[in-house]
């Protein structure tokens, strides 16, 4: 079955310190992987997603991720965390098949110290 | 281009009544898709609808609903309302469906509290 586990439920990082969230996934076929994030009482933004090509992908507000298929995993990076970045990070898996399903982690909840 | 809108925002039901949430998708997208988001099973798959069929159904029982309009806009609902409907409802837009890699837009969510 698809599953996407997000081994931390809860990172505190520095402002200014680098971020590295996890994300691993379960699928039989090619995944589309996607992060997302949800800032209190809003719905979920897209960061960036992959679906081919280039295992490095580069998304918005400077985060990216790396897709490594020979560890399953898709983890969502940040040079340097401002302030703002802190919210709700949502890894999710979307099939090949006939479907737009996407089946979500269980969310990282990013605290950012001053 | 405005966003994908959920109507209304925040409702507060008693246990037996029933519920319609609208979702109105972002101009040009045909196909909408629902979510629940509760603390304990996080963000968890309903249905999704394209071009006024269900494509899709997640694992919840039949008291939730939907369909979907000729102009895109599609509506949800719960009958029978038990204290564990209490969530976050998205609603999430995108071009076309049937392809895992499209992107999808969500919506803010309507907060049902069911008491």
């Amino acid at each position: 079955a698809q599953s996407v586990t997000q081994p931390d439920i809860h990172i505190t990082v520095s402002e200014g310190a680098s971020l590295e969230l996890r994300c691993n996934y379960s699928y039989g076929a090619t995944p589309y992987l996607f992060w997302y994030v949800q800032s209190p009482g809003q719905g979920l933004q897209l960061l960036l997603k992959y679906f081919s090509g280039d295992t490095l992908v580069q998304g918005i507000k400077g985060f990216e991720a790396e897709f490594k298929r020979s560890q399953s995993s898709f983890n969502l990076r940040k040079p340097s965390v401002h302030w703002s970045d802190a919210a709700e990070y949502f890894c999710a898996v979307g099939g090949s098949g006939n479907t737009g399903k996407l089946i979500f982690g269980q969310g990282t909840t990013l605290q950012v110290k001053p | 281009k405005a966003g994908v809108t959920q109507t209304p925002r925040y409702l507060i039901k008693t246990r037996g009544q029933q519920v319609t949430l609208s979702c109105s998708p972002i101009s040009g997208h045909r196909s909408v898709s629902w979510y629940q988001q509760t603390p304990g099973q996080g963000l968890q798959f309903l249905f999704e609808y394209f071009s006024e069929t269900q494509r899709n159904k997640g694992n919840f029982p039949g008291r939730f609903s939907g369909r979907q309009f000729s102009n895109s806009r599609s509506e949800m609902n719960v009958s029978t309302l038990e204290l564990g409907d209490s969530a976050l409802y998205l609603c999430a837009s995108s071009l076309e469906a049937g392809t895992g890699w499209e992107t999808q837009y969500f919506g803010p969510g309507t907060r049902l509290l069911v008491l």
